[in-house]
This record gives C-alpha cells, sequence and structure tokens, in this order.
C-alpha cells in the first residue's frame, strides 16, 4: 500500500546528461502531476497529465518532456540535464480540482 | 509570476499562540487549497476550500476566501512545536481545455516550545 512512490530519491549527474525520475501511484487517480521547488519559488507546475496518452504543460516545461502510457506511471525525462535544473522535484496525484497527494520527493543535483 | 503569494513569508510565534497566515492571488479560481510540508518531505494536503464558500474548518484550522480580495487566511489555533513546517496555498483555475494548480512561496512557521 505504497500511494505514490518517486525513483530514484536522490541522483547527481552531470551537465548534458539525460535523466529520467520515476513516478508511480498505485491509487489509479487520473491526474499526475510534476513540480519543482526551489528555494524562493515555492512550487512551480512542470507538466501534468489528466489521464493515460494525455499530457499538457505547467509554468516551466521548457527541458523536460513527460509521457503517461499507463495511468499508475508518469516518468519525467530532463533531454539534456542543465545546472538550473537542479532542484527537488515532487510527483502527485489526485481528481481534477481537488485534493494532490504528494510523493516523497526526487533531489536531482546537475555538476 | 505566481498565482498564490503567501504572507508573511515567516513567522515565529509561542506554543499555544495563534498562526495567522494569508494568501493572496491575481485571477479568478475554482478552489484554493492549503498544504504543509515538513522540512525535507512531500506536501500535506490540510484543507480545501471551494470558490463558492467563505469559511472552513477543520480541527485547530480555520480557513477563509475573499475572493473580491481575491485572498485567503489560514489561522492555526493554539499552536504546537509539531506544527513548525512550511505552509503553502494553491489555487486551481481553468485553463483552455483543461486547469492549473499554482502554488505560491510559501509562509515558514516556528513554533517555539
Amino acid at each position: 500500500d505504497a500511494g505514490i512512490t518517486q525513483s530514484p530519491r536522490y541522483k547527481i549527474t552531470e551537465t548534458g546528461r539525460q535523466v529520467t525520475l520515476m513516478c508511480h501511484q498505485t491509487w489509479s487517480h487520473s491526474y499526475m502531476f510534476w513540480y519543482r521547488q526551489d528555494l524562493g519559488h515555492g512550487l512551480r507546475l512542470i507538466y501534468y497529465s489528466a489521464a493515460a496518452d494525455i499530457t499538457d504543460k505547467g509554468e516551466v516545461p521548457d527541458g523536460y518532456v513527460v509521457s503517461r502510457s499507463k495511468t499508475e506511471n508518469f516518468p519525467l525525462t530532463l533531454e539534456s540535464a542543465t545546472r538550473s535544473q537542479t532542484s527537488v522535484y515532487f510527483c502527485a496525484t489526485g481528481a481534477r480540482e481537488d485534493t494532490q497527494y504528494f510523493g516523497p520527493g526526487t533531489r536531482l543535483t546537475v555538476l | 509570476s505566481q498565482q498564490g503569494e503567501e504572507d508573511p513569508q515567516a513567522l515565529s510565534i509561542q506554543e499555544g499562540e495563534n498562526a495567522t497566515m494569508n494568501c493572496s492571488y491575481k485571477t479568478s479560481i475554482n478552489n484554493l487549497q492549503w498544504y504543509r510540508q515538513n522540512s525535507g518531505r512531500g506536501l500535506v494536503h490540510l484543507i480545501l476550500i471551494r470558490s463558492n464558500e467563505r469559511e472552513k474548518h477543520s480541527g485547530r484550522l480555520r480557513v477563509t476566501l475573499d475572493t473580491s480580495k481575491k485572498s485567503s487566511s489560514l489561522l492555526i489555533t493554539a499552536s504546537r512545536a509539531a506544527d513548525t513546517a512550511s505552509y503553502f496555498c494553491a489555487t486551481d483555475a481553468s485553463t483552455t481545455g483543461g486547469f492549473k494548480t499554482i502554488f505560491g512561496a510559501g509562509t515558514r512557521l516556528f513554533v517555539k516550545a
């Protein structure tokens, strides 16, 4: 009964490398979200998905790619990581315009 | 720019006192939510208030919403050291073809025992 999980929890990578952050939920919620959290900015929405094969951009989508082939998974890929993408990434799931349930976060450092 | 802006950015109080945090936003919303985040953890949902509601209670929490002023407040009564955390407001608004949730920068609350 894990609910929502993220992996890895910590990741260090180098500039220019591709990185994929995983998010998995066991509730079958239709909506899933990716946020990044930086000091002084709170959480900013990167991408969200209303259902399998339906995704849409959030506030800061540049440099990120998402996919949702299955309802329970919502991976986030940094195609060519940059130092400005060093952040804590949170995945969330929930219903439309309702409570969101957050994962524990992935702390990503880009050197 | 962010939809939700919290005020104050940081708040330090004694255990037993009340804590009030405010959130302002810029455009029409469908609902507003408050979340809590303990250091190094994910966010935990506290309360949701819909645009047609003015006040909501949950335990020691009281949330108000004034859509005419585009503002909300979160009151924590009889605070405890365990309430020490960051508190975020989040607004849900309709967009073309969907909706978006936008978080404010948060208020850091420190409750001294």
